[in-house]
Order: C-alpha cells, then structure tokens, then sequence
C-alpha cells in the first residue's frame, strides 16, 4: 500500500538555525498538509496547500514557516529561526480529495527537537 | 468554530472486552466527515474509521464500529474484543475545509 514518507525521523537543531522537514506524500494525492504534535498534546493543524498555493493555514503558521512543492514529488516544510517552543513531532498527510470522502493518510512523522 | 471533545483522557479494558471512547463536537455544517485515529506509541497516526455525516448508517471496522448520533453531535467508537495491539492514544477528529479538527485524545491501555 502506498505510503507517505518523511525525513528525517528526528532532527535535532540549534536554536535560531533554519531547519527543513521532507515528506514525499502519496504520489497520485493533490492535497498536502503539515500538522504538529507538541508531546503530550494534541495534533494541530498547520497548513493546506493544493494546485502549488497554499489553500489555508493556522495562526501557528506565522512568517517563520513556509512550504514548498520543489519537484513533483517531495512537499517541505520550512521554519527560517527555530525557537525552543518549535520542538515537537511534524507530521505531513495528503489525501486525493480535499473532503473526507478521501481520507488523509499520514507519513511517520519528523521529531524536531530544538536545543 | 468547529470543537472536537474527547471527556476521557485515559481508558482501560481487559483484553477481549469491549471498550467505548466517547467524542462530540460542533459544527453548523450539515455534512462533514469524522474519523477516529489511533496513534501507538510509535507516535504514527493511522486512520482506525471515518463516518460521513449524510449517512446514517454507522461505519464499522472489523472489531471497531461507531455510535454516530448527529443530533447530539456525538461519535463514540467501540472496539470489541480488544487485543494488546489496541494500547494507544485514540484522537477524534472532525474535517473541517481543508483542515482535520483533532481532540485531545484518549489513552487507552488493554491489560492482558
């Protein structure tokens, strides 16, 4: 079964540096998606992007964080200056549709870790 | 706003029992999507079930099924005859526009 992937598992950065999560997502899904877990709480939205725009974002997403479809397979995400509140799990999903009709399937995760 | 709450932050059950996870929400929305996702200690995030609201019919799963009441907004998962593998923190979530809506999730733990 096709599966979306992430990379690295864990990634451990200095504060302030710019860090970048991979994920190659599923290859016929149009619709990608980046959520983060704080440990202990729940998932949060971050960010939709469809058709190489973003379609929506959460106030989490603010100007330290952009995303980007490269190529036409791997969708990154991007957090320009790290801070220590940054760390968490980062999980990217994508889905064939943008409702539930196709469900969203969700890649391993990225744990961040911010020193 | 659209609110997904899960009231019970742990669970237990011994194995091959029965056990039910409560969810509601809000939503002015008349048809949507929910889904229950299971998350192991590995700390993946795998999709156990979903309901769509126009259908009436509750969404079953092999061992899991739903309790899907959309006048009181509410969407329980039952899991029968629980096995080990089950231990996990069970989120609901509710699809929003372009965006999964999560609770805050129940720890379930099946004794041997």
């Amino acid at each position: 079964e096709p599966e979306v992937t992430q990379t690295p598992s864990h990634q451990v950065t200095q504060m302030g540096q710019e860090v970048i999560l991979r994920c190659v997502p599923i290859s016929n899904h149009l619709y990608f998606y980046w959520y983060r877990q704080i440990l202990g709480q729940k998932v949060e939205f971050l960010v939709s992007f469809y058709n190489n725009e973003i379609s929506e974002k959460s106030e989490i997403f603010d100007d330290q964080f952009s995303v980007e479809r490269p190529d036409g397979s791997n969708f990154t995400l991007k957090i320009r200056s790290t801070k220590l509140e940054d760390s968490a799990m980062y999980f990217c999903a994508s889905s064939e549709a943008r409702t539930g009709s196709q469900p969203q399937h969700f890649g391993d995760g990225t744990r961040l870790s911010i020193l | 706003a659209q609110t997904v709450t899960q009231s019970q932050p742990e669970m237990s059950v011994q194995e091959a029992e029965t056990v039910t996870l409560s969810c509601t929400y809000d939503t002015s929305e008349s048809n949507y999507y929910l889904f229950w996702y299971k998350q192991p200690p590995s700390r993946q995030m795998i999709l156990v079930i979903r309901q769509e609201a126009y259908k009436q019919q509750n969404a079953t799963e092999n061992r899991f099924s739903v309790n899907f009441q959309k006048a009181a907004k509410s969407f329980s998962l039952k899991i029968s005859d629980s096995q080990l593998g089950d231990t996990a923190m069970y989120f609901c979530a509710f699809e929003g526009t372009d965006k999964l809506i999560f609770g805050t999730g129940t720890r379930l733990q099946v004794f041997p």
